[in-house]
């Protein structure tokens, strides 16, 4: 069955760097994936996508402090140089045919 | 620029219905299929639906089979949700997204979102 896992909360400080983890269940690790973020009273947006093997593409309007990369089954979003904005909600989606899915999102917080 | 505007979301009783809208704008509608997710209280995303970029396929959440019913209006680059015996834990966010390409894929802009609140 196809799942992604995100944990539930991650926590960095004002102009350091975070690496949040998305998990694809076994037997799925050749999936791409996406993130995008949510910030309070918004609706989502884009960050960027992720291949297999690390490669990735920005989101419409995405500055390069959003990078991604892929080791196995877990994909990474990289966020550098945090600002107060990037405290959010992050989310991983996959897909098949007949199905989106997403993780259960990671509350980042901005120290 | 891609814009997204959904509406229709209001405060209705259980086991009501009502509509969604989506009014897309900024790229070639049918070109693309398109989605949409929702977001309760306290919750994270949950996908709701996909249509293919002309109509014919729909896919759903198990969550929603047999009470939505997503389609669209390409001459009015126009998305629907038709939502049937409302439940409260329906009560959420309904946000439109587009596809990536016109077979599934990630979604790459999104809209504001519209409120549905379930209450007696």
């Amino acid at each position: 069955q196809l799942v992604l896992t995100q944990p539930p909360s991650a926590s960095a400080s004002l102009g350091a760097s975070v690496k949040l983890t998305c998990t694809l269940s076994s037997g799925h690790s050749n999936y791409a994936i996406a993130w995008h973020q949510q910030q309070p009273e918004k609706g989502p947006r884009c960050l960027l996508k992720i291949n297999s093997d690390g490669s990735h593409i920005r989101g419409d309007g995405i500055p390069a402090r959003f990078s991604g990369s892929s080791s196995g089954a877990e994909r990474y979003l990289v966020i550098s140089s945090l600002q107060s904005e990037d405290e959010a909600d992050y989310y991983c989606q996959t897909w098949a045919t007949g199905i989106q899915l997403f993780g259960g999102g990671t509350k980042l917080t901005v120290l | 620029e891609v814009h997204l505007v959904e509406s229709g979301g209001v405060v209705v009783q259980p086991g009501g219905s009502l509509r969604l809208s989506c009014a897309a704008s900024g790229f070639t509608f049918d070109d693309y299929a398109m989605n949409w997710v929702r977001r309760a209280p306290g919750k994270g995303l949950e996908w709701v639906a996909l249509v293919s970029w002309d109509g014919k396929d729909s896919y759903y959440a198990d969550s929603v089979k047999g009470r939505f019913t997503i389609s669209r209006d390409n001459s009015k680059n126009s998305l629907f949700l038709q939502i049937n015996s409302l439940r409260a834990e329906d009560s959420a966010f309904y946000y439109c997204a587009k596809g990536e390409t016109v077979a599934p894929s990630f979604f790459d802009f999104w809209g504001q979102g519209t409120l549905v609140t379930v209450s007696s």
